[in-house]
């Protein structure tokens, strides 16, 4: 156990519902990031948080995704109008700014039907 | 463009060997490399880490090499135990942003 913690650790929808996981990062870290992961492959960059102030997007963050860290601890990844391409492991990580070490999070499967 | 990958997809050694699993890399300002463990169904597990002005770290029964000049990566696994098992990663990391993954080797370990 890392510290990191995500909720759901699986969520099952269906096609054009909107989902929302939260991530709790460990508490001295300012730094919160997101990855994606299908089975297989390694994981790809999503997004990254420093403080509230997110600094980085990939483009793979499609219009139907947002991340938010309102106060600068947990995160909440959304995802709206699902399709089944967004079927996926979802993981969180969490570092210290100006600490290149991630740790993660035990991760969020996603399943869209 | 920026890329980390890996030599072999699957690995398969003895109980008590040592496992050797290797890494390319291709962005020559990476300054920071990482080898992850992911079991199934979890998220990566940190085992090592190495910044580029150094050639080798070791740490329990693990060692990074760094060969900046091929720009190659590999971990060493002493006496390799089942509970090695699983599917590793390297990654790079520039300016301390994000991570970079390659695909990753799947390690069984026979007993």
């Amino acid at each position: 156990d890392t510290g990191v913690s995500q909720d759901p650790r699986h969520k099952i929808t269906k096609r054009g519902q909107n989902v929302t996981f939260r991530c709790d990062p460990i508490s001295e870290h300012n730094r919160l990031y997101w990855y994606r992961q299908t089975l297989g492959q390694g994981p790809e960059f999503l997004t990254y948080f420093q403080n509230e102030a997110q600094l980085e997007k990939s483009r793979l963050l499609s219009d139907r995704f947002s991340a938010e860290r309102p106060k600068g601890s947990f995160s909440t990844l959304e995802i709206q109008r699902t399709e089944q391409g967004d079927s996926a492991m979802y993981l969180c990580a969490s570092g210290a700014a100006g600490s290149y070490e991630q740790y993660f999070g035990p991760g969020t499967r996603l399943t869209v039907t | 463009g920026e890329s980390v990958g890996l030599h072999l997809p699957t690995l398969s050694v003895q109980e008590g060997d040592n496992s050797i699993i290797n890494c390319a890399y291709s962005n020559s300002a990476s300054d920071y490399f990482i080898w992850y463990k992911q079991e199934s169904g979890k998220g990566p597990q940190f085992i090592i880490d190495i910044r580029s002005n150094m050639d080798k770290r070791q740490g329990q029964r693990v060692t990074v090499l760094l060969n900046k000049t091929v720009k190659h990566l590999s971990l060493q696994i002493a006496a390799t135990q089942p509970g090695d098992s699983a599917v590793y990663f390297c990654a790079e990391n520039s300016r301390g942003g994000k991570l970079i993954f390659g695909q990753g080797t799947e390690l069984s370990v026979k007993p």
